[in-house]
């Protein structure tokens, strides 16, 4: 079956812009979990929904935002750019079930570069 | 807070050498362990998870890790290393409220 889609796969933006990305998620599965990942810092995570609805967030500012819709894509996005915020977006899909073991599978990712 | 740390940023190993990578999390209770990797230009795998009973797990390509519950400790190991095992390896820890954490990344560079 087809894995995790992130579109597009790479994205000019300057400063002050604002960005939206896609994720569509593994079919089936109702989790999708956002990062930001930096040469040095690893993934950072951003937030994750599971049915229409943010159940975890990170340390991000308001700039940063996400939704799901009823088919369990989800998009993020970023208002206001800052230079800092280039880095690689990835999304993870999971069954996301509570309590019960799950694995995250990664889409490519979106590489922003803000100029 | 939750985290996870790595030890290592940066590994050099020639081939056969063998290799452990540490990894370790702050406590939160009940958590899955995993191991993911990044070849160059690809995207996140799965190495390798730790959910319940044997503590030592096997993944693919000859990689294994065990869960220290004591140390809170995942370290990743293979005993023969290859040129193509060049990557960088994240750590990542889920926790109980479903909150994953991963490592800042280990890249290992192994010369033929």
């Amino acid at each position: 079956k087809a894995g995790v889609t992130q579109t597009p796969r790479y994205l000019i933006k300057t400063r002050g812009q604002q960005v939206t990305l896609s994720c569509s998620p593994i079919s089936g599965h109702r989790s999708v979990s956002w990062y930001q990942q930096t040469p040095g810092q690893g993934l950072q995570f951003l937030f994750e929904y599971f049915s229409e609805t943010q159940r975890n967030k990170g340390n991000f500012p308001g700039r940063f935002s996400g939704r799901q819709f009823s088919n369990s894509r989800s998009e993020m996005n970023v208002s206001t750019l800052e230079l800092g915020d280039s880095a690689l977006y990835l999304c993870a899909s999971g069954r996301g079930l509570a309590g019960v073991s799950d694995i995250q599978y990664f889409g490519a990712g979106t590489r922003l570069s803000v100029l | 807070a939750q985290s996870v740390s790595q030890h290592n940023h940066h590994v050099i190993l020639s081939e056969a050498a063998s290799l452990e990578l540490g990894c370790n999390y702050s406590y939160g209770g009940t958590v899955n362990l995993f191991w993911y990797v990044q070849y160059p230009g690809q995207h996140l795998q799965l190495l390798l998870k730790y959910f319940s009973g044997d503590p030592l797990v096997k993944g693919i390509k000859g990689f294994e890790a065990e869960f220290i519950k004591s140390k809170f400790s995942f370290n990743l190991r293979k005993p023969s290393v290859q040129w193509s095992d060049t990557a960088e390896y994240f750590c990542a820890v889920k926790y109980n409220n479903n909150d994953m954490r991963f490592g800042a990344g280990t890249r290992l560079t192994v010369k033929p």
